[in-house]
């Protein structure tokens, strides 16, 4: 059965740069494009960064662009998600989230992991 | 950016009680329109995508409509495990989450 365990997250001063990691297992991780999101404790969804399966294509939301990136292992079943220039307002649990459709995208979510508490605090 | 605005923002029903959800994007987003279900303390579950089609697994009570800007969630009869936050989804060139509307045990 599909499995993303995420790792990394912890508490990190304004500023500071932090890497999350997501251990895929259970399907073909080389041929599915990965998505992060990220919750604010009590808050909704956000959209954080999109690569596709080969590594070919990266989007960002607006808020991190320039500061986070997405990047991934495929002989490792591993993505990744570096966090530079952390501000108080990227304080939430980061998921990685599978996209359905292989050797392609849809941009939706088909599986997520149980994510990572990131805190951004002095 | 695309704006989805969710109705209402809470749902007080009953079990076996129909519940509807209403999604709204500021412009038009086709049929790319997803639904999520969050319970507590879990990660968000896939329910419909493409507006109206059921992910894999979804009971046949959860059923989606709509095109353009206006999309709905229908849960035919609330089971005790339908008790939850749902999100609705676009993938525009910057993909957005609704605010989410909890349903609540009246």
């Amino acid at each position: 059965q599909v499995q993303l365990v995420e790792s990394g997250g912890g508490v990190v001063q304004p500023g500071g740069s932090l890497r999350l990691s997501c251990a895929a297992s259970g399907f073909t991780f080389s041929t599915y494009g990965m998505h992060w999101v990220r919750q604010a404790p009590g808050k909704g969804l956000e959209w954080v960064a999109f690569l596709r399966y080969d590594g070919s294509n990266k989007y960002y939301a607006d808020s991190v662009k320039g500061r986070f990136t997405i990047s991934r292992d495929n002989s490792k079943n591993t993505l990744y998600l570096q966090m530079n220039s952390l501000r108080a307002e990227d304080t939430a649990v980061y998921y990685c989230a599978k996209d359905p459709k292989g050797f392609g995208e849809t941009y939706y979510f088909d599986y997520w992991g149980q994510g990572t508490l990131v805190t951004v605090s002095s | 950016e695309i704006v989805l605005t969710q109705s209402p923002a809470t749902l007080s029903l009953s079990p076996g009680e129909r519940a509807t959800l209403s999604c709204r994007a500021s412009q038009s987003v086709s049929s790319y329109l997803a639904w999520y279900q969050q319970k507590p303390g879990q990660a968000p579950r896939l329910l419909i995508y493409d507006a109206s089609n059921r992910a894999t697994g979804i009971p046949a009570r959860f059923s989606g409509s709509g095109s353009g800007t206006d999309f709905t969630l229908t849960i035919s009869s609330l089971e005790p495990e339908d008790f939850a936050v749902y999100y609705c989804q676009q993938r525009g060139n910057q993909l957005t989450f609704g605010g989410g509307t909890k349903v609540e045990i009246k």
